[in-house]
């Protein structure tokens, strides 16, 4: 079974400095590979996802992730942060699983943006 | 994109009573529908994946009497929460996939569910 970690709980970072949130996944094969955000008290929004081809994905809001199959990660990136950005942020594995695709997500990272 | 609508966004019951949400793809058909639940300050908990007309499947550990799931239309699932507890409190979100289409989830809003 797939599974997803996501080391760091809870991030601080100024406004306008740079950003990454770290993913590891466990699948036995090529996994399908998201990243959602999550304002408080709202569903997730897509921010970028993975299939196959180009390793570094671009996504909405200027966020980006590249997957790093030697690593098993997925980590989500941007330049320069804004206040806007503080959020969860939740990466998640797809894989197939009983003949169902079955969607898995790590336990969040909550970023807080300060001035 | 895809459009995911739940209702309500808000419902508080009283124990003992059931509670249904909805959760409708307003802009496209969904074979597949799945229903998390999130507690405080934690990630999602697949609860059940809802195909269209066939029974849904459950997580070990989900109720199946408890939360009953019905994907009666291509871009409607139902979960029935029966003889609700405050432990059933908690923040229900479905998600919706593209029919024919691998992968991309596309969330509903989220139903705040609080029993007293």
């Amino acid at each position: 079974a797939q599974s997803v970690t996501q080391p760091d709980i809870h991030i601080t970072v100024s406004e306008g400095a740079s950003l990454e949130l770290r993913c590891n996944y466990s699948y036995g094969a090529t996994p399908y590979l998201f990243w959602y955000v999550q304002s408080p008290g709202q569903g997730l929004q897509l921010l970028l996802k993975y299939f196959s081809g180009d390793t570094l994905v671009q996504g909405i809001k200027g966020f980006e992730a590249e997957f790093k199959r030697s690593q098993s990660s997925f980590n989500l990136r941007k330049p320069s942060v804004h206040w806007s950005d503080a959020a969860e942020y939740f990466c998640a594995v797809g894989a197939f699983s009983g003949g169902y695709q079955k969607v898995t997500f790590g336990t969040g990272t909550k970023l807080q943006v300060i001035p | 994109g895809a459009v995911v609508s739940q209702h309500p966004s808000w419902v508080i019951c009283k124990s003992g009573t059931s509670v249904k949400i909805e959760c409708r793809s307003l802009d496209f058909q969904a074979t597949t529908m799945f229903w998390y639940r999130q507690f405080p300050k934690q990630s999602l908990m697949l609860m059940a994946t809802s195909n269209e007309g066939s029974k849904a499947t459950y997580e070990q550990g989900v109720e199946k009497d408890k939360f009953l799931i019905n994907h009666a239309s291509l871009t409607l699932s139902t979960l029935t929460v029966t003889s609700a507890h405050p432990e059933d409190s908690s923040f229900y979100i479905c998600s919706a996939r593209l029919a024919g289409y691998t992968g991309e989830l596309f969330f509903g809003e989220g139903s705040r569910l609080t029993v007293l």
